[in-house]
């Protein structure tokens, strides 16, 4: 069965330093959504994708985040200078629509040290 | 802005009890996703809702979109051990593809 894919499965960084957390879509999905969870607490939207720009994005997904999808298969989050409080782990997901059942990866865990 | 609460907060059940939880929201929502998630790993789907009135079950899993549409029920029937975890409901935003998650219902089953 399809699934998505991420990596790392674990990222730690130095306060200050770029990361780039990595997603593979399902194949057929045309939207694809980066979300943050930080310990103990509920799952926040970050950002949803379609058609190669940004349709959507939270009051969280401020000038130091971005996403990218390089090829036609990898999808990317990229925070330009990491603080504390980015530490959580982020999963990203896709769907076929924008309004139906989206799918979730297995998460990167980002840990800013 | 727009919140999905979700009741109870936490849980704990006798092996075999059937469970029901739910999710309330103030604002009208077009899709209603039910998930499942273990520690350390992503959110699973369990069923997905799309229309006011609608029951659909997946297994032990019934969930129900509420006609007012502005909550969802999901119940578990003859739970197990492996029904352990934490179920969040979820759905876009009206007119927008920005999806919120419930705060969530922890469960935790008693063998």
């Amino acid at each position: 069965e399809p699934e998505v894919t991420q990596t790392p499965s674990h990222q730690v960084t130095q306060m200050g330093q770029e990361v780039i957390l990595r997603c593979v879509p399902i194949s057929n999905h045309l939207y694809f959504y980066w979300y943050r969870q930080i310990l103990g607490q509920k799952v926040e939207f970050l950002v949803s994708f379609y058609n190669n720009e940004i349709s959507e994005k939270s009051e969280i997904f401020d000038d130091q985040f971005s996403v990218e999808r390089p090829d036609g298969s990898n999808f990317t989050l990229k925070i330009r200078s990491t603080k504390l409080e980015d530490s959580a782990m982020y999963f990203c997901a896709s769907s076929v629509q924008g309004w139906n059942e989206q799918f979730f990866g297995p998460g990167t865990r980002l840990t800013v040290l | 802005g727009q919140q999905l609460n979700q009741s109870p907060q936490s849980m704990f059940i006798q092996e075999g009890e059937d469970v029901s939880m739910n999710c309330t929201s103030s604002s009208i929502f077009n899709t209603w996703l039910w998930y499942k998630q273990d520690p350390g790993e992503g959110p699973v789907l369990l069923i997905a809702l799309y229309k006011a009135g609608e029951l659909t079950s997946n297994g032990r899993l019934t969930a129900q979109f509420g006609i007012t549409r502005k909550d969802s029920f999901l119940n578990i029937s003859a739970s197990i051990p492996s029904d352990v975890g934490i179920y969040f409901c979820a759905g876009p935003t009206s007119g927008t593809y920005k999806y919120i998650f419930g705060t969530g219902t922890r469960l935790k089953v008693l063998a």
